[in-house]
């Protein structure tokens, strides 16, 4: 079985902090992402990574950094939390072969709130 | 431009009854997953489907793919209150090595 495991399951910070998430897949897969998600909104990418060290940025990125120093985790960095980033987070994680049709496996999501 | 539509936004029913999602583009997909989001939780895949008409069972789920390959729906047999949750459609961004459109999802509520 798939796993992606994110490092928090609830996270409360103030204001200006600076916040980690931290994402581990146990499958091997080349592509991991990073997605945030509201009511209404639905799920919205904030970056992804195609391999090690590699980032590129997707539909939201503003506000946000991303860390792939080793293949199976990916970290996302709030650099100066603000209350506007209070969301849902989730990983997600699939292969890149031409073989699978990039499913993704997603961790269990951090729930953020910002005060 | 949302390139996936997903309808109906909202379904509340009681235990026991048949319902019927959908998941419409313009586009044509290669391929379209279905997800199935619990209260809390990540998205789980439930199904792909691939080929134009094709028809996959998951237990009281069908799946169905457009025979153009625009559209799917989700069918559920006798809804039981573990269905309840948020189900979600995607297809491949094919200009990318790998990321997923998702539609903004059909919130079902089936209570006992």
């Amino acid at each position: 079985d798939v796993k992606v495991t994110q490092s928090s399951r609830y996270l409360v910070k103030r204001t200006g902090e600076k916040v980690f998430l931290e994402c581990v897949q146990d499958m091997d897969h080349e592509n991991m992402f990073w997605y945030r998600q509201d009511p209404g909104l639905g799920l919205r990418l904030i970056y992804f990574s195609y391999d090690v060290k590699m980032k590129e940025k997707g539909d939201i990125p503003e506000g946000y950094s991303v860390s792939r120093e080793k293949k199976e985790r990916f970290s996302l960095i709030l650099e100066s939390a603000s209350t506007n980033q209070t969301s849902m987070y989730l990983c997600a994680s699939s292969f890149q072969s031409g073989s699978s049709f990039y499913e993704q496996y997603f961790g269990p999501g951090t729930r953020l709130t910002v005060t | 431009t949302q390139l996936l539509e997903q309808s109906p936004q909202f379904l509340s029913i009681q235990e026991g009854e048949n319902l019927t999602v959908y998941c419409n583009s313009s586009s044509v997909f290669s391929s379209l997953q279905w997800y199935r989001q619990e209260p809390g939780e990540g998205p789980v895949l439930l199904v792909t489907v691939v080929t134009g008409g094709e028809v996959k069972k998951l237990k009281r789920l069908t799946f169905q793919f457009g025979d153009a390959r625009k559209d799917s729906s989700l069918h559920i047999t006798a809804a039981q209150p573990g269905d309840t949750g948020l189900y979600l459609c995607a297809f491949r961004d094919g200009g990318s090595q790998g990321n997923l459109i998702f539609g903004k999802g059909t919130k079902l509520s089936v209570k006992p």
